[in-house]
């Protein structure tokens, strides 16, 4: 099955520790997008890549990093510089210009 | 900076009537997407428009786009219960070549039988 999956569902971390979140795509897209989602907001942009090695900066990088050294592959680390990290993140994928974005699962992270 | 209005941001309606979701943008795109969103899950894509005058129909849900405008409208029709969602709509940006999405804050729809 082709697909994005995201893992951990939940995740649960104390505050000041880095955390890292999957995001890998079987789909042989190009793009790939981080978002985060808060309760009863729309999705705000973290990070892109367009192609391997490569990665733009969202509206909120701050307090984040991702790496893209696979294709399939796009990980996004929350470091203890994110000041408020619970959240909904939302991993997706593009095939190219004028295509949707392909969302995965979601990992709901909860930082006390 | 594009901005990406919806409205309304809430919306409660009967089974059976019909209604008009509105998303204006800020700054040119020919390309909008509605997506739908259940509680706790993820976007699903529903509609893809790409050019002035698009229009789609899926079932009770109809889509379309007017690019001078710079609107969008989702329309339901007859509405039932499982149509109870969040809604969606993104627009298309270039900034500096790449490409990216920025979405409306969405669109709570709760139908009541």
């Amino acid at each position: 099955d082709g697909g994005i999956t995201q893992s951990p569902k939940y995740l649960f971390r104390k505050e000041g520790q880095n955390v890292t979140l999957s995001c890998e795509q079987n789909l042989n897209h190009d793009a790939m997008y981080w978002y985060r989602q808060d309760p009863g907001q729309g999705l705000r942009l973290i990070y892109y890549s367009q192609i391997v090695n490569d990665f733009q900066k969202g509206d909120i990088a701050e307090g984040y990093s991702v790496s893209r050294e696979k294709k399939e592959s796009f990980p996004l680390t929350v470091t203890s510089a994110q000041k408020n990290p619970t959240a909904f993140y939302l991993c997706a994928s593009r095939p190219g210009q004028g295509y949707e974005q392909y969302f995965g699962p979601g990992t709901r992270l909860t930082v006390t | 900076e594009l901005k990406v209005e919806q409205n309304p941001l809430f919306l409660s309606m009967q089974e059976g009537k019909n209604y008009t979701i509105y998303c204006n943008y800020s700054t040119t795109s020919d390309r909008l997407y509605w997506y739908r969103q259940d509680p706790g899950k993820s976007l699903e894509s529903l509609f893809v428009l790409l050019s002035n005058g698009a229009v789609k129909q899926e079932g009770r849900l109809m889509a379309s786009l007017d690019t001078k405008a710079r609107l969008s409208t989702l329309h339901i029709t007859a509405a039932v219960h499982d149509l109870s969602a969040t809604y969606f709509c993104a627009v298309d940006i270039y900034p500096g070549g790449s490409e990216k999405l920025v979405f409306g804050k969405g669109t709570k729809l709760t139908v009541n039988p």
